[in-house]
């Protein structure tokens, strides 16, 4: 399976956007990008996913560079709320395995108010 | 919105107890796992469902056996539990779309085997 690598741990200042990168330099052209957080004392939860553009939803941005090897997630204003263990995974969209998702260490967002 | 529950939060046994953990999800997806989650070792996929009656394997099997006779419900047990199994485990459900590969998790269930 394709790895990602993320920084162990970053911080924000509240309200300031945070930038938070993902390389997968051994990306395949099926696998999609995903990310996930995980708040304290909770399961994991989507944030956003996508394949080859740049996509936008109502929690957080991905852009996704143009040979996909990395890609970065950008929260626009961060808030004490967002603090949490986020998650760059890749989902195989073809072959066997196709359901799995394999969590890494993710890396750790303190936002400081 | 998807709701993936688990029966307990927390929960203590004893060492060669056997355990129980349910889960339910009310969105009628396919796709249920059970995850583990320890420190500085991430989410460890212990089982996975695709239908009712339905199991695969995941990463870490051994010492777990899980259930599936409804849709809704996905059952994981511990035969005898050990204290190597005191962990934080994790239920989840999918609908499973090539594009678009999203599990929706449950709050967990922090174990305790004495």
């Amino acid at each position: 399976d394709a790895k990602t690598t993320q920084p162990n741990s970053m911080e924000s200042n509240e309200e300031e956007p945070v930038h938070l990168p993902c390389n997968h330099s051994t990306i395949s052209g099926t696998d999609y990008i995903h990310w996930y957080r995980q708040l304290p004392s909770q399961g994991p939860e989507y944030v956003i996913h996508g394949l080859t553009s740049n996509v936008n939803n109502r929690m957080a941005s991905l852009a996704i560079a143009e040979d996909r090897k990395s890609s970065t997630l950008i929260l626009h204003r961060a808030t004490l709320r967002d603090a949490a263990v986020y998650y760059c995974i890749l989902s195989r969209g073809s072959g066997g395995s196709n359901y799995k998702l394999t969590f890494g260490k993710g890396t750790l967002l303190t936002v400081n108010p | 919105d998807v709701k993936v529950t688990q029966s307990s939060r927390y929960l203590v046994k004893r060492t060669g107890e056997k355990v129980f953990l349910e889960c339910v999800q009310d969105m009628d997806h396919e796709n249920m796992f059970w995850y583990r989650q320890d420190p500085g070792l991430g989410l460890r996929l212990i089982y996975f469902s695709y239908d009712v009656k339905m199991k695969e394997k995941g990463d870490i099997p051994e010492g777990y056996s899980v259930s599936r006779e409804k849709k809704e419900r996905f059952s994981l047990i511990l035969e005898s539990a050990s204290t190597n199994q005191t962990s934080m485990y994790l239920c989840a459900s999918s609908l499973w779309r090539r594009e678009k590969n999203i599990q929706y998790f449950g709050a967990g269930t922090r174990l305790s085997v004495l």
